[in-house]
């Protein structure tokens, strides 16, 4: 069974698309995440909802829209994309109520290539 | 503000040879520390976490940390490396009690095993 997927695994566009990238947890977890890896493999924490609740929201570009239907869900949706948005994004879960809150499952990533 | 620095980007040993990958944190609270291992083209996996209990820590894979206060550091070793542990590895940092609260990371460490 898969914790925490994400679609698509891979995707390649032309500079200025819009393109959405989705990631679902079935851990029954509250709180999700998206972190972006860039081309030097550094991670960094884009956006953290809880609950459907925005709760971080790290210096990103405005074109980067997460969008959390459910608690299962949260989706990123990228408007103009430029060269610079290519990295691969990581989808992470956790659950906030649990003791081991802390403890964060990620997704097998989305390779995002601008072109 | 929490930060977290690897020391060594690449490190190269034999099989069987003592691997040591450094990690120093900065932390103006008491952290939770967590080492991940990505392997190439994979998501992240937690290897092991400090949550404040026992200072020295066991984790998957025959991998340990200790974590030093005096010295702000949670070093990741194994006693004996086997071809199987080539791979990225990430040391990070989060704040306890947070809602969400994201983790901060270093900026990986390559790890190659030669035969």
């Amino acid at each position: 069974d898969t914790a925490v997927s994400q679609t698509p695994k891979y995707l390649v566009t032309q500079m200025g698309n819009d393109k959405s990238i989705k990631c679902e947890q079935n851990l029954g977890h509250d709180t999700m995440y998206w972190y972006k890896q860039d081309s030097k493999k550094f991670l960094k924490i884009m956006f953290s909802y809880n609950n459907k609740e925005l709760i971080i929201n790290e210096t990103v570009p405005n074109r980067f829209s997460p969008k959390s239907p459910d608690k299962a869900h949260l989706n990123l949706h990228i408007n103009s994309l430029e060269l610079g948005d290519s990295a691969v994004y990581f989808c992470a879960s956790s659950l906030l109520t649990s003791p081991t809150h802390y403890e964060q499952y990620f997704g097998p990533g989305t390779r995002l290539t601008v072109t | 503000a929490q930060s977290v620095t690897q020391l060594g980007s690449h490190v190269s040993v034999s099989e069987g040879a003592l691997v040591l990958l450094r990690c120093n944190y900065s932390s103006s609270v008491p952290p939770y520390l967590f080492w991940y291992v990505q392997y190439p083209n994979q998501g992240l996996q937690l290897l092991l976490k400090y949550t404040s209990a026992a200072t020295l820590v066991k984790g998957i894979n025959g991998f340990e940390a200790e974590f030093k206060k005096s010295e702000t550091s949670f070093h990741l070793t194994k006693p004996s490396a086997h071809m199987s542990d080539a791979a990225e590895y990430f040391c990070a940092v989060s704040a306890p009690n947070q809602a969400g609260t994201a983790l901060i990371f270093g900026k990986g460490t390559t790890l190659s095993v030669s035969s």
